[in-house]
């Protein structure tokens, strides 16, 4: 059974303090990682897809690394507006299993 | 504007009964799901389609139904709903995931259900 497990469950921070989120997952066989974000009352928000140990992918203050056993969310100089629930899920070619989130605070 | 809808977006029922919330997606995806959201939970997986006529259980798939008879549709059914049903529901659709790779997921905005 595939798992994902993500940490912290929550994170304050000052606007401008970088930080970084934790994804470790156990899976038969690795597909896709994924990362979404989430404001509350709404869907989760696709942010980025990593296929292979070592790739990087970067959208404004936001950067995802994986390896074999983890992924990590860097998140430099946040602002408030980056506040939400960022999820990652691992996918193969027919099911996708969540984490439950790590919650953002970026406090101005 | 390609997007997932659901609906309702709210709605409050009583045990026993039935009653379907839609789904549907504008984007010609071959995959489409949906998920329970449940604090503490996360995201968990009910079931899944492939493609057209083709659904399968994921991981907490008891009390529900499905069905894929056109490609941008996939209503969750309750034939006879229960209070540990009351949740937020997500329905999401992606590009096949088939051939190996992963697509990435669009969401809904949300059914939130309560069964009294």
């Amino acid at each position: 059974e595939d798992q994902v497990t993500q940490s912290p469950e929550a994170l304050r921070l000052q606007e401008g303090e970088s930080s970084s989120l934790n994804c470790s997952y156990t899976v038969s066989g690795l597909r896709g990682l994924f990362w979404y974000r989430q404001d509350p009352g709404k869907g989760p928000e696709f942010l980025f897809t990593l296929y292979s140990a070592g790739e990087e992918k970067e959208k404004e203050r936001l950067k995802a690394t994986l390896t074999k056993k983890e992924s990590f969310l860097h998140i430099t100089a946040p602002k408030p507006e980056d506040s939400a629930t960022y999820l990652c899920a691992v996918g193969d070619y027919q099911k996708v299993t969540f984490g439950t989130g790590t919650k953002l605070q970026v406090i101005p | 504007e390609a997007q997932v809808t659901q609906n309702p977006r709210y709605l409050i029922t009583v045990t026993g009964k039935k009653l379907t919330v839609t789904c549907s997606q504008n984007m010609n995806h071959e995959y489409m799901s949906w998920y329970r959201q449940d604090p503490g939970l996360g995201l968990r997986q009910i079931y899944y389609s492939m493609n057209v006529e083709v659904t399968d259980k994921g991981d907490v798939p008891e009390g529900y139904k499905v069905s894929r008879k056109e490609k941008r549709n996939f209503p969750l059914i309750l034939e006879s709903p229960s209070p540990n049903q009351t949740s937020l529901y997500f329905c999401a659709s992606s590009l096949s995931l088939g051939q190996g790779f992963p697509y990435e997921q669009y969401f809904g905005p949300g059914t939130r259900l309560t069964v009294t």
